[in-house]
């Protein structure tokens, strides 16, 4: 069965500080990643995606993930945190033989000090 | 396309009345999918369909949720009765294959309450 492990339940990070988010998964094939954020009271928004090739990949609103095979690892980063990044960022791992259906971790709320 | 929509976005009921949540997918979107969230199971999937078929209902908590689809842009999660402990935030999200990548969409989310 495939997991997602979202170790850090909170960060907190200063504004125009760097950002890492950890995630790690447990899947039988070829995991499908992905990271989506949501906002208080709002749905889940796509941040990015992994597929296939190459291993870091680029998303919206200036983030990126890095996929490791060997560790198991999908990490989100983002190279100068801005106030409106203050959300909750949640990783998953899709069924591609089912429509895609996602397993999601437990996310990582992340805070923005000024 | 204006996306996943779902209504109502808020939803407050008495214990023991039944509770229609509605969903419609991105039109050509062929899978819809129900997911729930709370504080203490996170995100979870309930029910998926293909083509209005459900697949995977494996999710469901109990016999007192049921979900239909009974055309291709519209789906419904329904609780008879409801209970306190089914307050959370449901959220319905639908995909397509494009024939390189298959990405869900989600709507905003119901947020119920059971009193």
């Amino acid at each position: 069965a495939q997991s997602v492990t979202q170790p850090d339940i909170h960060i907190t990070v200063s504004e125009g500080a760097s950002l890492e988010l950890r995630c790690n998964y447990s899947y039988g094939a070829t995991p499908y990643l992905f990271w989506y954020v949501q906002s208080p009271g709002q749905g889940l928004q796509l941040l990015l995606k992994y597929f296939s090739g190459d291993t870091l990949v680029q998303g919206i609103k200036g983030f990126e993930a890095e996929f490791k095979r060997s560790q198991s690892s999908f990490n989100l980063r983002k190279p100068s945190v801005h106030w409106s990044d203050a959300a909750e960022y949640f990783c998953a791992v899709g069924a591609w033989a089912a429509g895609n259906k996602l397993t999601f971790g437990g996310g990582t709320r992340v805070l923005v000090k000024p | 396309d204006a996306g996943v929509i779902q209504s109502p976005r808020h939803e407050v009921t008495e214990m023991g009345q039944e509770v229609t949540l509605r969903c419609k997918p991105i039109s050509g979107h062929d899978y819809l999918f129900w997911y729930r969230q709370t504080m203490m199971r996170g995100l979870e999937l309930l029910i998926y369909f293909n083509n209005n078929v459900p697949i995977d209902d494996s999710g469901m908590p109990e016999d007192r949720f049921s979900a239909k689809m009974p055309n291709a842009s519209f789906s419904t999660l329904k609780i008879q009765p409801s209970e306190p402990r089914d307050s959370a935030v449901y959220f319905c999200a639908s995909s397509f294959f494009s024939g390189f990548e298959q990405i869900a969409f989600f709507g905003q989310g119901t947020r119920l309450t059971v009193v």
